[in-house]
């Protein structure tokens, strides 16, 4: 079975301040997808990235950094010098291959950036 | 270039009635998710359809539910007879071609039952 376990429930900064958003997953797949979603105030579900199990470069994407580690199976995502605007629940998914390529999502994170 | 599109927005029914969700993917995806978000419980799977096939509804309850996705339309979410329980916003998400490829959200619809 799949499960993807984001411990912070909700987490406050103030605006120009870095924040980490942790994640954690287990799976049996050795073929395996690792997604960030965004759903801000306004319900819908933004698609941040995707990432497969063979490619653990980290990436950057403006403000937006990514951590992958397979040896702790984490997924770390960082947002740099936050804004009002990030505010919003961030959900790290998790899909396999076959039969497990359904997404399975974290709880989400609850990030309140305040001015 | 359209987003993956569901309507209603919103819908209000009343325990006992029927609720039709609809969604249409993205121009080119034939491959459709639907998803489930109730309150305090977070986004659970539901069902996994490609044109005029169910591939996986493990997530689907075993009782008045129902999803299909013709070969032309969108694809439909049919809650029979609903429950206060039922209340939840209910997502799809297409993919283009392979279960591999990245899932995109429509706006999803919230249905109250009364």
């Amino acid at each position: 079975a799949q499960k993807v376990t984001q411990a912070q429930t909700e987490i406050s900064v103030v605006e120009k301040e870095d924040v980490t958003l942790d994640c954690v997953y287990e799976t049996r797949d050795t073929t395996y997808y690792l997604f960030w979603y965004k759903q801000p105030p306004s319900g819908e579900l933004v698609f941040l990235i995707r990432r497969n199990s063979f490619d653990e470069q980290n990436e950057i994407s403006g403000r937006y950094s990514w951590n992958f580690q397979k040896s702790t199976s984490s997924f770390n995502f960082t947002i740099t010098a936050s804004q009002v605007v990030d505010s919003a629940v961030y959900f790290c998914a998790l899909s396999g291959t076959g039969a497990n390529s359904k997404l399975t999502f974290g709880k989400g994170i609850t990030l309140s950036v305040r001015p | 270039n359209a987003g993956v599109m569901q309507n209603p927005r919103h819908l209000v029914r009343r325990r006992g009635q029927e609720a039709r969700l609809r969604c249409s993917p993205m121009k080119g995806h034939s491959h459709v998710y639907w998803y489930r978000q109730l309150p305090e419980e977070g986004l659970k799977f539901m069902v996994y359809l490609q044109k005029e096939n169910i591939i996986d509804e493990s997530g689907m309850p075993k009782e008045r539910f129902s999803a299909e996705f013709p070969k032309e339309g969108p694809s439909i979410l049919r809650i029979q007879q609903v429950v206060r329980g039922d209340s939840a916003a209910y997502f799809c998400a297409s993919s283009w071609y392979s279960q591999q490829e990245t899932q995109y959200f429509g706006p999803g619809t919230r249905l109250l039952v009364l």
